[in-house]
């Protein structure tokens, strides 16, 4: 398709079960970020990839949470032993560098990934 | 980056002009005004962007204060389906790193 993929659209997993979202960015996009949302909370920033630089991770909230970019292209952020607190609505978005060389900041969202923590 | 001061809400009639304004008294001179929505359930959409000068697409207008302390996104005829979290951010132009939203302002228009 031509927009960002997420999948699962929707996970619900027991306390302690690990979790993997995948998101399949608009293709030529070369930075990829993932944002989470709480129920009725604004956005959160995770974690930044841009083409081979090393990701800002600044954005983590414990160690449990990881995320990797193949290939400069598909992501899959991971959280492990996940928590109740880590129930969210996780969202990917791409952007590309304008054909002038700079970014012209405008991101595009998926439909994002709704975790629920039992 | 710069942050911004945005209302928590602001109600508009349909068919109306909705102005949404912004602060951003810390903008530094390579940052540009950036404006996102968020429609309920769904993920941010980009609306607009500028750096000094008056923007306008499809969507929506901004104007930016000569000082650029300050902007106001005009949606020229609001509709119900402009209700929404509207989220404005600024940030380098040719910026590589994160974009980070802040609580935004939730526009509600009313029939």
């Amino acid at each position: 398709g031509a927009g960002v993929s997420q999948s699962p659209s929707n996970k619900v997993t027991e306390k302690g079960k690990d979790v993997e979202l995948r998101c399949d960015p608009i293709s030529g996009h070369t930075a990829l970020y993932w944002y989470r949302q709480s129920l009725g909370q604004g956005l959160e920033f995770l974690i930044y990839f841009q083409g081979n630089s090393a990701p800002d991770k600044s954005g983590l909230p414990s160690d449990r949470f990881s995320a990797e970019r193949t290939g400069g292209s598909v992501s899959t952020l991971t959280i492990q032993r996940t928590q109740q607190e880590d129930s969210a609505v996780y969202l990917c978005a791409s952007s590309s560098r304008h054909s002038g060389g700079a970014y012209t900041g405008e991101l595009f969202f998926g439909e994002g990934s709704r975790l629920t923590v039992l | 980056d710069a942050k911004t001061t945005q209302p928590p809400s602001m109600d508009c009639a349909e068919g109306r002009a909705a102005n949404l304004p912004c602060n951003h008294s810390t903008i530094s001179g390579n940052e540009y005004v950036y404006w996102y929505r968020q429609i309920h359930s769904q993920g941010p959409q980009y609306i607009i962007h500028g750096l000094k000068n008056n923007e306008t697409n499809e969507m929506a207008s901004l104007i930016i204060t000569e000082d650029r302390k300050s902007s106001t996104l005009i949606l020229p005829h609001a509709t119900l389906r402009d209700t929404a979290v509207y989220y404005c951010i600024v940030r380098t132009g040719g910026s590589q790193g994160n974009l980070i939203f802040g609580k935004g302002t939730k526009l509600s228009v009313k029939p």
